[in-house]
């Protein structure tokens, strides 16, 4: 069973540009989570997709949007790209039994940004 | 905010040595997880339990609840140097996860 793939591993931009990040949850999983790991704040949490709605939502400003497909494959959105931005974005698949290995998040190895 | 901390912020023992982490939240919970990170990667699922649980062993980890005292510990047995890793504790909001900030974990040989 394949893991949860995200696309690209390592990603520059510029200030100002914007980024798009996918994901590919594992087959059958619905609910795709989006988080935000940096060194000062820790994982945060941005949000969560699931049958293709947004279904919770972060402390984030508008200029970070998601979508979700209807294969369950998301993309992740970043906007006029601040300096602040440079993180690892880390997306995780989520199947919804009750207990493990259906239960949790499956992470992928995520995508590091950095913003010059 | 962050539902749940982790206690150390970083711990460095000897290979073969017990290593103990300890997390406390704020509000009630319907289980509590623990994660492992290795530097750079994703994180990987290592154990849960359930608010009516007490304790739960998987291998070399036993993890603990305390729901009177909002807290958690992870006890990893017999630590080899691969154990060494950040280590998240989370809690279920019911609609998403909240991580803490993670205990790095230095096992040295």
């Amino acid at each position: 069973k394949a893991g949860v793939t995200q696309t690209p591993r390592y990603l520059i931009k510029t200030r100002g540009q914007q980024v798009t990040l996918s994901c590919s949850p594992i087959s059958g999983h619905r609910s795709v989570s989006w988080y935000q790991q940096t060194p000062g704040q820790g994982l945060q949490f941005l949000f969560e997709y699931f049958s293709e709605t947004q279904r919770n939502k972060g402390n984030f400003p508008g200029r970070f949007s998601g979508r979700q497909f209807s294969n369950s494959r998301s993309e992740m959105n970043v906007s006029t790209l601040e300096l602040g931005d440079s993180a690892l974005y880390l997306c995780a698949s989520r199947g919804m039994g009750t207990a493990p290995p259906n239960y949790g998040y499956t992470f992928g190895s995520g995508t590091r940004l950095t913003v010059v | 905010s962050q539902q749940g901390e982790e206690d150390p912020q970083a711990l460095s023992i000897q290979e073969g040595e017990n290593a103990t982490m300890n997390c406390s939240y704020k509000t009630s919970i319907n289980n509590l997880q623990w994660y492992r990170q290795n530097s750079g990667r994703g994180l990987v699922h290592l154990i849960l339990i359930r608010s009516n649980e007490r304790e739960k062993h998987s291998g070399r980890l036993r993890v603990t609840l305390d729901t009177s005292k909002k807290s958690s510990s992870l006890l990893i047995t017999a630590s080899r140097a691969a154990d060494t890793a950040s280590y998240f504790c989370a809690t279920d909001r019911g609609q998403n996860f909240v991580f803490g900030p993670g205990t790095r974990l230095s096992v040295l040989p």
